[in-house]
């Protein structure tokens, strides 16, 4: 079944940590994206890539890092986690030619 | 200002209602609109997707959009306990200056038995 999953679901990690978050879509999109959700809040894009080796931060500053070696794999890494990153990170792709995005259940990130 | 603006609700209902959800952008370029849908620890996913002004039915939802006034709407009638999710709006000009999904703040639903 086409699906985009993302991992771990839930994670909570001490300050320093580095971590990544991981997503990978079976439907070969070629565009992907990373937002941040918090409650009461629009989600904000923080990168999104339209290809391979193709990745460009969004409009939300963000300390993470991004990368793209194969279509269907999106990571998202942490360098140094502190508290302030505590939020959920969804991932989504969608065709290059089509508007709606699939979305991935999403990780949510506590920093402790 | 924002650009889009979503009434963040909650908003509860009795089930059977029929619902009202709205929101108003201010970037006139914008011509794709759409809804998602997000039950509680779930990604949001594509409910309803149009392109420019009129209307759109699937079911029990009803997607409006007014390019003149700068706001569209979900509507859901005989609405359903299943129905209780946040509902986001999304819009973009694909293509244009922004070329990326805006997305507003989502309304809370609650649809009481």
């Amino acid at each position: 079944e086409a699906d985009i999953y993302q991992t771990p679901r839930y994670l909570v990690i001490g300050t320093g940590k580095k971590i990544t978050l991981e997503c990978s879509q079976t439907m070969g999109h070629d565009k992907m994206y990373w937002y941040q959700q918090d409650p009461g809040m629009e989600l904000h894009l923080i990168h999104y890539s339209y290809g391979v080796n193709s990745t460009e931060k969004g409009d939300l500053s963000s300390e993470s890092t991004v990368s793209r070696i194969r279509t269907e794999h999106f990571p998202l890494t942490l360098e140094s986690a502190r508290p302030s990153h505590t939020s959920q990170y969804l991932c989504a792709s969608s065709e290059s030619r089509r508007e709606s995005y699939t979305f991935g259940s999403g990780t949510r990130l506590t920093v402790v | 200002q924002k650009e889009v603006e979503q009434d963040p609700g909650p908003l509860s209902v009795p089930e059977g209602a029929i619902v009202s959800l709205n929101c108003t952008y201010s970037n006139s370029a914008f011509q794709y609109f759409m809804w998602y849908r997000q039950y509680s620890r779930k990604g949001p996913e594509l409910l309803m997707y149009t392109y420019s002004s009129g209307n759109k039915e699937d079911g029990r939802f009803t997607a409006q959009v007014d390019k003149s006034s700068k706001y569209i709407s979900l509507f859901i009638r005989d609405s359903q306990p299943s129905d209780s999710a946040t509902y986001l709006c999304a819009m973009s000009d694909y293509g244009g200056a922004t070329n990326k999904l805006i997305f507003g703040t989502g309304t809370l639903l609650a649809v009481q038995p």
